[in-house]
């Protein structure tokens, strides 16, 4: 199975600031890499699709970049409601598509 | 608008058994494949099944494979997860995802139902 390493696992940031999160995969897998948002009771809500795709209705100021092994999602000026927690997920192996394990973005 | 809707979840002792079900609406269910993706309390993401659109292509995680059994009725616009031999670790909110295409390999999710947990315990 392709591991996903996601780093860091939490990160404290405030309004205004430029955060990055990162995932790695165990082995090369294209673009086939999707960013989602999950906030605290609620679903999670797809970002960002093959590796820099911005889904339709998702501000620009999330983007994406990456491919083969190493991706970013880069969120360039903090709004309150980007607090919440960041999941990457490979859809190149299937059946067997895995998560990152989630980074917490919380209010420094 | 789309709408998927978990319902089935419950309390169930070790080794028993429980069928998820998902009611789609506002798209075309037959279009697209589903996905069950399930998150234990406090824990991150897990992928457990995928089914295409018309049933034809079937895939499980390893941790679930020849427990559950995925099934989908497209005239019924319904998803559903039949869960036997059900563990502790299976303790989780399930989730059911509408994929962004026909097929259940290398698609993303880009709707989300609100889940429906299921608690193992005795």
């Amino acid at each position: 199975a392709i591991r996903i390493t996601q780093s860091p696992s939490s990160l404290s940031a405030s309004t205004g600031d430029r955060v990055t999160i990162t995932c790695r995969a165990s082995q090369g897998i294209s673009s086939y890499l999707a960013w989602y948002q999950q906030k605290p009771g609620k679903a999670p809500k797809l970002l960002i699709y093959a590796a820099s795709t911005l889904q339709s209705g998702v501000p620009s100021r999330f983007s994406g970049s990456g491919s083969g092994t190493d991706f970013t999602l880069t969120i360039s000026c903090l709004q309150s409601e980007d607090f919440a927690t960041y999941y990457c997920q490979q859809y190149y192996s299937y059946p067997g598509y895995t998560f990152g394990q989630g980074t917490k973005l919380e209010i420094k | 608008e789309v709408q998927l809707v978990e319902s089935g979840g419950g309390l169930v002792q070790p080794g028993r058994s429980l069928r998820l079900s998902c009611a789609a609406s506002g798209f075309t269910f037959d279009d697209y494949a589903m996905h069950w993706v399930r998150q234990a309390p406090g824990k991150g993401l897990e992928w457990v099944s995928g089914i295409s659109w018309n049933s034809g292509s079937i895939g499980y995680a390893d941790s679930v494979k020849g427990r559950f059994t995925i099934s989908r009725d497209n005239a019924k616009n319904s998803l559903y997860l039949q869960m036997n031999s059900l563990r502790a670790e299976d303790t989780a909110l399930y989730y059911c995802a509408k994929a962004v295409g026909a097929a259940a390999g290398t698609v993303t999710f880009d709707y989300w139902g609100q889940g429906t947990l299921v608690t193992v315990s005795s």
